[in-house]
């Protein structure tokens, strides 16, 4: 079925070291977005990578779509407290419209 | 504030009773989502609208589920003879389609409790 698994489920840092969600899927992908949920908050919109091998940068954030359109990362460099938050991996896959996200990957800092 | 709206923000039941949600897209949006969203887990994928139209319904979604966008503006959620298993965080979000682009923009969502 269409479905996109995301690892990992838990990351904790300390604040300074660095993070990276992945997003897998078995099947090509149109194209895939990013959101960002804080504690208590809704989806919030980051990115969305359409190309093959398309790398996209924003501050400390890389974001990349892998070559096959079949996988996805998500980098933060020199965490901040203030980028705690679980982060979604939503994917369209060729012919429909609808996002299907991942089971989002919760991260959280030691200041 | 020209957001996502979403009314009530909480709803508290009686397993058998009906509920009905509402959502507020950004006026100018011409697509319209609703997701179902469990502690711990990513949104999920009810239903969508373009303008008034029903697109596509998760096959996973109950016949008690029902979603209307009548002028293409609002849109509510039913949900009828509610179960337990219903309880969960009730997400909006809406969007200005076009061709390659998809920016999702949520609400505040709806927590239903179901007793």
């Amino acid at each position: 079925g269409q479905q996109v698994m995301q690892i990992p489920q838990y990351q904790h840092v300390q604040e300074g070291e660095d993070f990276t969600t992945y997003c897998n899927s078995s099947t090509t992908l149109s194209n895939i977005q990013w959101y960002k949920q804080r504690p208590g908050g809704h989806p919030v919109f980051l990115i969305q990578l359409v190309k093959s091998g398309e790398v996209k940068k924003q501050k400390r954030l890389t974001f990349q779509f892998g070559e096959a359109k079949k996988n996805s990362s998500l980098h933060i460099t020199a965490t901040q407290t203030t980028d705690v938050g679980t982060y979604f991996c939503a994917a369209s896959f060729q012919g429909a419209q609808k996002l299907v996200f991942g089971q989002g990957t919760r991260l959280t800092i030691n200041p | 504030d020209t957001g996502v709206s979403q009314d009530p923000r909480h709803k508290i039941t009686k397993r058998g009773q009906n509920v009905t949600f509402r959502c507020d897209p950004i006026s100018e949006h011409n697509r319209l989502y609703w997701y179902r969203q469990t502690l711990g887990q990513g949104p999920e994928f009810l239903t969508y609208f373009q303008n008034e139209a029903q697109l596509e319904k998760s096959r996973l979604l109950s016949d008690r589920f029902s979603a209307e966008r009548p002028k293409g503006s609002f849109s509510t959620l039913e949900i009828q003879r509610t179960e337990q298993g219903d309880s969960a965080m009730y997400l909006c979000a809406s969007s200005f389609w076009t061709s390659g682009s998809g920016e999702q923009f949520f609400g505040p969502g709806t927590r239903l409790t179901v007793l």
